[in-house]
């Protein structure tokens, strides 16, 4: 059985940096895709980055390139999300996400429970 | 990037009708790489259809997908009490991937 174990609720300051993680189970982690996905309080999915854990190979949405970054540690099936210095506008849930191939394209399939984080002075 | 647009925005129905969303894309969806996704509230979203028209494991037949090009449309022949929820689509074909706004299904 696939799943996605992610980190608990963070609360933070601006300024603060956080990694928050997602550890995988029940397939093998070097031959997936994993990435994340933000849902904003009240508001819609957008997809962030993703990780090709077995060459570290890795994909960001231009919106959000240099203001977060993706890794993943293939020793222990676990994928990470860090930011440097955060802000409130990251206050939000972030889901880690199984990328599945369909015809070469990745898309998400299987979904962690979500990290809560709130950043507030 | 491209911009996907749900509609409507919110879809009131009983129990038992039938549901149609619709996906509209800015430009064309490259391969049909059109995914939809169901989240429930305080829940994971769920993979039901990729492909525009294939259903993920374990996902009920009355939930169907279609379209192609910029316009695809989802399904709910029969609405179960558990299908009351929240519908995304996504596109995977270009980068960057994009997510719709949503469509809520709401129990009239």
């Amino acid at each position: 059985e696939v799943q996605l174990v992610q980190s608990g609720t963070e609360v933070k300051k601006p300024g603060e940096s956080l990694k928050i993680s997602c550890k995988a189970s029940g397939y093998s982690f070097t031959n997936y895709w994993i990435g994340w996905v933000r849902q904003m309080p009240g508001k819609g999915l957008e997809w962030m980055t993703m990780i090709y854990p077995g060459d570290a190979d890795t994909r960001y949405n231009p919106s959000f390139e240099g203001q977060v970054t993706i890794s993943a540690d293939k020793s222990i099936s676990t994928a990470y999300l860090q930011w440097s210095s955060l802000q409130v506008s990251d206050t939000a849930m972030y889901y880690c996400a199984r990328h599945m191939l369909h015809e070469g394209m990745a898309l998400p399939d299987y979904w962690g429970q979500g990290t809560l984080v709130t950043v507030s002075s | 990037e491209i911009v996907l647009t749900q509609s409507p925005g919110t879809l009131s129905l009983s129990p038992g009708e039938g549901a149609t969303l619709s996906c509209r894309a800015s430009q064309s969806v490259s391969g049909n790489y059109l995914a939809w996704y169901q989240q429930k509230p305080g829940q994971t979203p769920r993979l039901l259809i990729y492909g525009a028209s294939s259903r993920a494991t374990g996902i009920p037949d009355r939930f169907s997908g279609s379209g192609s090009g910029t316009d695809f449309t989802l399904t709910i022949s029969r609405l179960e009490p558990e299908d009351f929820a929240v519908y995304y689509c996504q596109q995977y074909g270009t980068s960057p991937r994009t997510f719709g706004q949503g469509t809520k299904v709401e129990i009239k």
